[in-house]
């Protein structure tokens, strides 16, 4: 059964940091893109990053371009979303997501871990 | 970036009814599109992509059509379980982007 599950979410000051982390099992990880998708309270879907299997390619959305850093470890079949200069608008639930999402679907999610940046 | 419109926002709906969600994309994806289902505090879940391509496990009478900028997921007769917020993803190119999502509700 494909599983990924997130942690690392919590409360942080504005300017703070937080990483991420996923889990994953039930799958051979390492031949699959990953990405990350969050929610703000009461909103819609964003897309944040995206890792390519090897770790060597990453994609990010502009409105956390220069503060997040996708990776991945495949030994450990683990992802990781480290987040900087955190913001009161990156208040969200965080999503990991089996996939690129680019001509390939996200097909299986995590739960989601949030993230609450406010003083 | 690639901006997708969806419509109606929200529908009220009875059980058995048909219901149609469009997705408008901003410029031409092919048929790089998914739709997601998602139900109050839980993960998004995969039902269509590739604009038609049902995903394992989804029932039938969900569906996906269209290619190039306008696209449809419909419903064929509305179940208890359906009533749940779809959003719609164009999967063309980064940023990848989503709809701002249509509440099903019950009528």
């Amino acid at each position: 059964e494909v599983q990924v599950l997130e942690s690392g979410g919590g409360l942080v000051q504005p300017g703070g940091s937080l990483r991420l982390s996923c889990t994953a099992s039930g799958f051979t990880f390492s031949i699959y893109a990953m990405t990350w998708v969050r929610q703000a309270p009461g909103k819609g879907l964003e897309w944040v990053s995206t890792v390519s299997t090897s770790g060597g390619g990453t994609y990010n959305a502009d409105s956390v371009k220069g503060r997040f850093t996708i990776s991945r470890d495949n030994s450990k079949n683990t992802l990781y979303l480290q987040m900087n200069s955190l913001r009161a608008e990156d208040t969200a639930v965080y999503y990991c997501a089996k996939g690129s999402g680019r001509q390939q679907p996200l097909d299986y999610w995590g739960q989601g871990t949030l993230v609450t940046v406010s003083s | 970036d690639i901006q997708m419109t969806q419509s109606p926002s929200s529908v009220s709906a009875s059980v058995g009814d048909r219901i149609t969600i469009t997705c408008r994309a901003s410029q031409a994806v092919s048929s790089w599109l998914a739709w997601y289902q998602q139900k109050p505090g839980k993960a998004p879940n995969l039902l269509i992509y590739a604009a038609s391509s049902l995903q394992s496990g989804v029932p039938s009478r969900f569906s996906g059509s269209g290619s190039g900028t306008d696209f449809t997921l419909t419903i064929s007769s509305l179940q208890p379980e359906d009533f749940a917020t779809y959003y719609c993803q164009q999967a063309d190119s980064f940023p990848l982007t989503f709809g701002g999502g249509t509440k099903v509700e019950i009528k």
